[in-house]
């Protein structure tokens, strides 16, 4: 069964600092993976996705994640965090064949003046 | 566009009363997904519709909770004889096609339920 494990609930950065939030599946077959976004009283927004192709997703609002199948991680960047960067963030897998997200526990991003 | 949309947005109940939560996808979006957001489980799978397909059912908790998509646009999530434990925020989302597996899901803003 897939499973997506987000390292650390909550992580808190400075304002310019380097944004990195960990992601890491287990899947049997090479999943589709996805970051969402969340803020506050809002549903889910996608950042960011990879399917096939290059390993190196670009996304929204700065963020890029890589796939690195040998880790089997997804991790989530962004070189500068802004303010408005703070919100509940979402790693999700699929596997090829099923329609249904499987989510991590989520990591809230705190950005600090 | 519009966006996809859910009413209502807040619901509190009684335990043991019936609810029903409706869901409105993007207009050509034919594929319609049901999650639950709990404080405790996190972001759950419910349900899941494809055009005139059978919906794919598996993430229903209990066989109090039913989904129904009417015309294959609107869908409404019923849950019957609520209980504490249903109180959470019920998530809809829709995809254009939802077959191949890379369709990005749109979400709605969610309806928030409270059993008390």
């Amino acid at each position: 069964a897939q499973s997506v494990t987000q390292l650390g609930s909550h992580v808190s950065v400075s304002e310019g600092a380097l944004v990195l939030l960990r992601c890491n599946y287990s899947s049997s077959v090479p999943p589709y993976l996805f970051w969402y976004v969340q803020y506050p009283n809002q549903g889910l927004q996608l950042l960011l996705k990879y399917t096939t192709g290059a390993t190196l997703v670009k996304g929204i609002n700065g963020f890029e994640a890589e796939f690195k199948k040998s880790e089997t991680s997804f991790h989530l960047t962004k070189p500068s965090a802004h303010m408005s960067d703070a919100a509940e963030y979402f790693c999700a897998v699929k596997e090829g064949g099923s329609e249904k997200l499987v989510f991590g526990k989520g990591t809230k991003l705190t950005v600090n003046p | 566009g519009a966006g996809v949309s859910q009413s209502p947005s807040n619901k509190v109940t009684e335990k043991g009363k019936d609810v029903e939560l409706r869901c409105d996808p993007i207009s050509g979006h034919t594929a319609l997904y049901w999650y639950r957001q709990s404080l405790g489980q996190g972001l759950e799978f419910l349900i899941y519709f494809q055009g005139n397909s059978a919906p794919d059912k598996s993430g229903l908790p209990s066989d109090r909770f039913s989904a129904e998509r009417t015309g294959g646009s609107v869908s409404t999530l019923t849950i019957q004889r609520t209980q504490q434990e249903d109180s959470a925020v019920y998530l809809c989302a829709s995809s254009l096609a939802g077959t191949s597996g890379i369709d990005t899901q749109y979400f709605g803003p969610g309806t928030r339920l409270t059993v008390l």
